[in-house]
């Protein structure tokens, strides 16, 4: 079964606004991971935050994690087209895996 | 550089039918991993291999077989393909070592159609 699932499912929002989507999981893990995919691509990863971090900054994305509520948060700031895409979130047990949720479409809208 | 490659990049099969699907890494990365994505249930692991010579099942590994040919390579063979594993494949390869983190790389996936 998947670790993580994330919220909302689908988000539209207009170029220059903020884009916020939310990652839950289950069981204990050493880091959390947040990737992009394009339309017909594979995926690319975007960030990772360790279990002992709360916070953290790769550009126009921020990262959040709270270890107590099992969640996540990844927050992209001033959108463009160009970020429209598929977001997944992915747990690492350190088991060699990654358990992947279901994404989040997100459309910017021009 | 050219990451994962995977191929091939679409197949058309019919049912009964068996292919086998590479996939090659050019990071000297020591774990590869086969994914299927099916429309709003993300990635699922089939099988991966932590290491050149071992292999271990992933989460949905029934109706299919993967050899790690080497370092580089690792291919997911379909035996008898049913039309349920009309999907899309995705190959991935990583370091878990590198400070005990395990970023995959991602191939851009084989579309498969089974009939």
């Amino acid at each position: 079964s998947q670790q993580g699932e994330e919220d909302p499912q689908a988000l539209s929002i207009q170029e220059g606004e903020n884009a916020t989507m939310n990652c839950s999981y289950k069981t204990s893990i050493n880091n959390l991971q947040w990737y992009r995919q394009n339309s017909g691509r594979g995926l690319v990863h975007l960030i990772l935050i360790r279990s002992n971090e709360r916070e953290k900054h790769s550009g126009r994305l921020r990262v959040t994690l709270d270890t107590s509520k099992k969640s996540s948060s990844l927050l992209i700031t001033a959108s463009r087209a160009a970020d429209t895409a598929s977001y997944f979130c992915a747990t690492d047990g350190n088991d060699y895996k990654l358990s992947f949720g279901a994404g989040t479409t997100v459309t910017v809208r021009a | 550089n050219a990451g994962v490659t995977q191929t091939p990049k679409f197949q058309v099969l019919k049912t009964g039918q068996s292919m086998t699907l590479q996939c090659a890494q050019d990071m000297n990365h020591n774990s590869m991993y086969w994914y299927r994505q099916d429309p709003g249930m993300g990635l699922r692991l089939i099988y991966y291999s932590a290491s050149e010579g071992t292999t271990d099942k992933g989460e949905v590994p029934n109706g299919y077989n993967v050899s790690r040919l080497n370092k580089r390579e690792f291919s997911l063979r379909l035996e008898s393909a049913a039309p349920s594993q009309t999907s899309v494949y995705f190959c991935a390869s990583s370091d878990p070592s590198q400070g005990a983190k395990n970023i995959q790389y991602f191939g851009a996936g084989t579309r498969l159609s089974v009939l």
